[in-house]
């Protein structure tokens, strides 16, 4: 199994641009969750979806995050436009939802840095 | 917040020893997670302890919780330098996990 997947690993950008980050989940998970981690804040989750459904969105920081899932084996998270506080790790992370033992399996993460 | 707090923010070891690294949070679970985190990594799941048990083993990891108390404590015995990592725990709140700050560990040969 290759695991999570993302991309890209790696995305400079100057304030104002518009950035995509893309996730392909594990094969058979039917739950997806964005992460950003940052020294200051930590670990947050932004936005999970179950069964490509956004279920809850509280931690998406502004309007300018917005995240969409088409199909059960891609997601994506746009900021738009970008900000140089918007610069982090960004994780995304799968699990198999089977009524309350879910363990999660994150991807590697992508680095945003946003000059 | 709803982040759990993890004590200690850091802690050095000698390899061989043992690490024990304490997590508090806030909301009810279902059940209470630890993670490990590598430099530049993703996190990876280690452990999983349901709110109704106590105490669980596996390997060298032993994990205890007191829910009365909404704390956990994540011990590794006989330490490898392999081990060095940031640890996290992480409260499932029905189907989300809420983390911890994390416990950043060294361990030296």
């Amino acid at each position: 199994d290759a695991g999570v997947i993302q991309s890209p690993r790696h995305e400079v950008t100057e304030m104002g641009q518009e950035v995509t980050l893309r996730c392909k989940p594990i094969s058979g998970h039917n739950s997806l969750f964005w992460y950003r981690q940052t020294m200051m804040r930590g670990l947050e989750l932004l936005i999970y979806f179950n069964n490509n459904v956004p279920i809850d969105d509280s931690g998406m920081p502004e309007d300018r995050f917005s995240a969409k899932m088409p199909n059960a084996s891609f997601s994506t998270l746009k900021i738009q436009p970008s900000e140089p506080r918007d610069s982090a790790v960004y994780f995304c992370a799968s699990s198999l939802r089977r009524g309350g033992d879910e363990t999660q399996y994150f991807g590697p993460g992508t680095r945003l840095l946003v000059l | 917040s709803q982040q759990g707090e993890e004590d200690p923010q850091a802690l050095s070891i000698q390899e061989g020893e043992n690490a024990t690294m304490n997590c508090s949070y806030k909301t009810s679970i279902n059940n209470l997670q630890w993670y490990r985190q590598n430099s530049g990594r993703g996190l990876v799941h280690l452990i999983l302890i349901r709110s109704n048990e106590r105490e669980k083993h596996s390997g060298r990891l032993r994990v205890t919780l007191d829910t009365s108390k909404k704390s956990s404590s994540l011990l590794i015995t006989a330490s490898r330098a392999a081990d060095t990592a940031s640890y996290f725990c992480a409260g499932m709140d029905t189907d989300k996990l809420i983390f911890g700050t994390g416990t950043r560990l060294q361990v030296f040969p």
